[in-house]
């Protein structure tokens, strides 16, 4: 389809060891954001990318976290040495502009640490 | 105090009743407001923008307060389909990154 593609739909995975996640984005869309939503919380927002600036990586909650986002499309969520506490929906949403509010999102990696 | 905050619910109304979520934030330089909907389990998906005038799509309505800082949906003749959650969105003033700001969300449940 030509929507946001999220993989794995599903991944557990044992503390401490790295994960990756991959979103592909709408194509043409030049925004592309990776948000987190813990059971029952809001959207936690973690990294941004607009075409080729440098990423806003505020929303990361530790230097376990990277992201980076390649030729400008597909972006990849790094998260090494996991703990129980990265359990999580990782949502990722692309934007044909930015500045527009109107994100599109994948159906998110569920991601279970044991 | 949180940058974006609703009341969580449930709200629980029958079918054919209005509703009214509000939303209030904290950021008075905010620049644009959405609401969001996100049905259990699946992702959000953009429902509507909030003009300073207010707007209408079908049985939704969106307000904005700028003075009181808080945005609004109503919802008329409420259907079983509209059962979900509801995200209230703000985003920054211009400069610096564009960063959307999610709400915790307001459950609603239309019952028969």
């Amino acid at each position: 389809g030509a929507g946001v593609s999220q993989s794995p739909s599903n991944k557990v995975t044992e503390k401490g060891k790295d994960v990756e996640l991959r979103c592909d984005p709408i194509s043409g869309h030049t925004a592309l954001y990776w948000y987190r939503q813990s059971l029952g919380q809001g959207l936690e927002f973690l990294i941004y990318f607009q075409g080729n600036s440098a990423p806003d990586k505020s929303g990361l909650p530790s230097d376990r976290f990277s992201a980076e986002r390649t030729g400008g499309s597909v972006s990849t969520l790094t998260i090494q040495r996991t703990q129980q506490e990265d359990s999580a929906v990782y949502l990722c949403a692309s934007s044909p502009a930015p500045n527009t509010g109107e994100l599109f999102f994948g159906e998110g990696s569920r991601l279970t640490v044991l | 105090r949180k940058e974006v905050e609703q009341d969580p619910g449930p709200f629980n109304v029958p079918e054919g009743a209005t509703v009214a979520f509000n939303c209030t934030y904290s950021n008075s330089a905010s620049q644009s407001f959405f609401w969001y909907r996100q049905d259990c389990r699946k992702e959000p998906k953009l429902l509507m923008s909030v003009y300073s005038s207010g707007n209408e799509d079908g049985r939704f309505t969106a307000q904005l307060n700028r003075a009181s800082q808080y945005i609004s949906l109503l919802i008329r003749d409420s259907k079983l389909s509209d059962s979900a959650t509801y995200l209230c969105v703000v985003t920054p003033a211009s400069g610096g990154s564009y960063i959307p700001t999610f709400g915790r969300g307001t459950s609603l449940i239309v019952h028969p």
